[in-house]
């Protein structure tokens, strides 16, 4: 089945320095792959997605760049404010016609802290 | 306008009872997923609604649970002889369809803790 593996957290950073995330995923096909964030008290909300090869989602100053080459979709930002400071999860979508269409597959999240 | 609601924000039962929460996805929405997250397990699908097709029921983890969704829209997930594995945040979310077009909105979640 689907499964996404993310960076093991908590990442804690100085405001203005530089964010990766890592993300691998494994799946049949071509999924569609998604960054979603939950800050503190907040919903779950979509950041960023790419839906097909070499595409690279951007929001709010965070890229991923889909690489099927190496099943990966990690999230960078150049440089973080303490407002970036939240839960981050990797997901991907099944394509259309197999088993997981539909559904998002998450990754287990990861801590951000950014200090001033 | 309006986001996804579900209800209770809140829920704490004894074990052994049953429970039921609401999720009210945005009008027009035909897609519904329930997912859950906990500590343990990270977030987890349950279950899928698109339209009037049968749901993807492949994400609920034994007989005790189970969903529907009346008329298209308002949907219901009841957890039957609840047990402390149980206890999590039950997310609902709602999308224009099952496309990886269409983004899912997600809802503020229902705490349930099974005392």
């Amino acid at each position: 089945g689907n499964s996404v593996t993310q960076m093991e957290g908590p990442v804690t950073l100085s405001e203005e320095a530089f964010l990766t995330i890592n993300c691998t995923y494994t799946a049949t096909g071509y999924p569609s792959l998604f960054w979603y964030v939950q800050y503190p008290g907040e919903g779950l909300q979509l950041l960023l997605k790419a839906t097909k090869a070499d595409d690279k989602g951007s929001n709010k100053g965070f890229e991923a760049t889909y690489r099927k080459e190496t099943t990966s979709f990690h999230l960078e930002k150049g440089s973080v404010q303490v407002s970036d400071s939240a839960v981050y999860f990797c997901a991907l979508k099944g394509d259309a016609g197999g088993t997981s269409y539909g559904k998002l597959t998450f990754g287990q999240g990861t801590i951000l802290t950014v200090h001033p | 306008g309006a986001g996804v609601s579900q209800s209770p924000s809140n829920k704490v039962t004894e074990k052994g009872k049953d429970v039921e929460l609401r999720c009210d996805p945005i009008s027009g929405h035909t897609a519904l997923y329930w997912y859950r997250q906990s500590l343990g397990q990270g977030l987890e699908f349950l279950i899928y609604f698109q339209g009037n097709s049968a749901p993807d029921k492949s994400g609920l983890p034994s007989d005790r649970f189970s969903a529907e969704r009346t008329g298209g829209s308002v949907s219901t997930l009841t957890i039957q002889r609840t047990q402390q594995e149980d206890s999590a945040v039950y997310l609902c979310a709602s999308s224009q369809g099952g496309s990886s077009s269409y983004e899912q909105y997600f809802g503020p979640g229902t705490r349930l803790t099974v005392t």
